[in-house]
């Protein structure tokens, strides 16, 4: 099982561009996450959707829309990329069930992402 | 509101010795779950141990305890016989239980990491 993949890997955009970054999970988790990450800043939680066909807000959603295309595959965009968007982008799956490690959350490898 | 609080920035330990890793959280739950993670300089999150509000004993996976004082709201990682590939950050987490469409969904809340440095 390749677990939680991401891409791009790398992306450098200039201001003002649009990009999606993908995201899919081969765990048949009902949850999806999108974490932003900065110098010590921890992680922070951009969007989530707790099961196909949902999304909510975490803490952070301002500049960023997300969809939750299938069970399996979870996207972020940037419609118009800013400087303050530079930052290391984590998607992560997840069990919707509330109590024990069934709310341990998969990583992908991340996505470094560069506004100029 | 729920939050996390790392307060060691970094810290350093020589190899083969234990060190702890300070994680306290606020939150009026009283079902809740606490995770750490370790994040290498490659990048990724690795899932190390859980503890749960109700669990009676501290949780324990190899190397790694979790000194959970329920009262203090303290969920210490502890780390024995460190080795040099402990080296990492190491963030504490906690479930945040939010109501989606009628239910209920369990997102987790990160502190900001403590930098772990073992020294050969």
């Amino acid at each position: 099982n390749a677990g939680v993949t991401q891409t791009p890997k790398f992306q450098v955009l200039k201001t003002g561009q649009s990009m999606t970054l993908q995201c899919a999970q081969d765990m048949n988790h009902n949850s999806m996450y999108w974490y932003r990450q900065d110098p010590g800043m921890g992680l922070r939680l951009i969007y989530y959707s707790a099961s196909e066909g949902t999304t909510d807000k975490g803490e952070v959603p301002n500049g960023y829309n997300v969809s939750r295309l299938n069970k399996r595959e979870f996207s972020l965009r940037l419609e118009s990329a800013a400087p303050s968007q530079t930052s290391v982008y984590f998607c992560a799956s997840s069990e919707a069930l509330l109590s024990g490690r069934e709310n341990e959350q998969f990583f992908g490898p991340g996505t470094r992402l560069t506004v100029l | 509101a729920q939050k996390i609080t790392q307060t060691q920035p970094g810290m350093f330990v020589q190899e083969k010795e234990a060190v702890t890793l300070d994680c306290t959280y606020d939150t009026s739950d009283p079902s809740y779950g606490l995770f750490w993670y370790k994040q290498p300089s490659s990048g990724e999150m690795i899932f190390l141990i859980y503890q749960g509000s109700y669990d009676q004993q501290n949780a324990t996976e190899g190397r790694y305890s979790l000194n959970f004082q329920k009262a203090r709201k303290s969920a210490n990682l502890v780390i024995s016989a460190s080795q040099l590939g402990d080296s990492a950050m190491y963030f504490c987490a906690m479930r945040e239980v939010r109501p989606y469409y009628g239910g209920s969904q369990g997102n987790l809340i990160f502190g900001k990491g403590t930098k772990l440095s073992v020294k050969p």
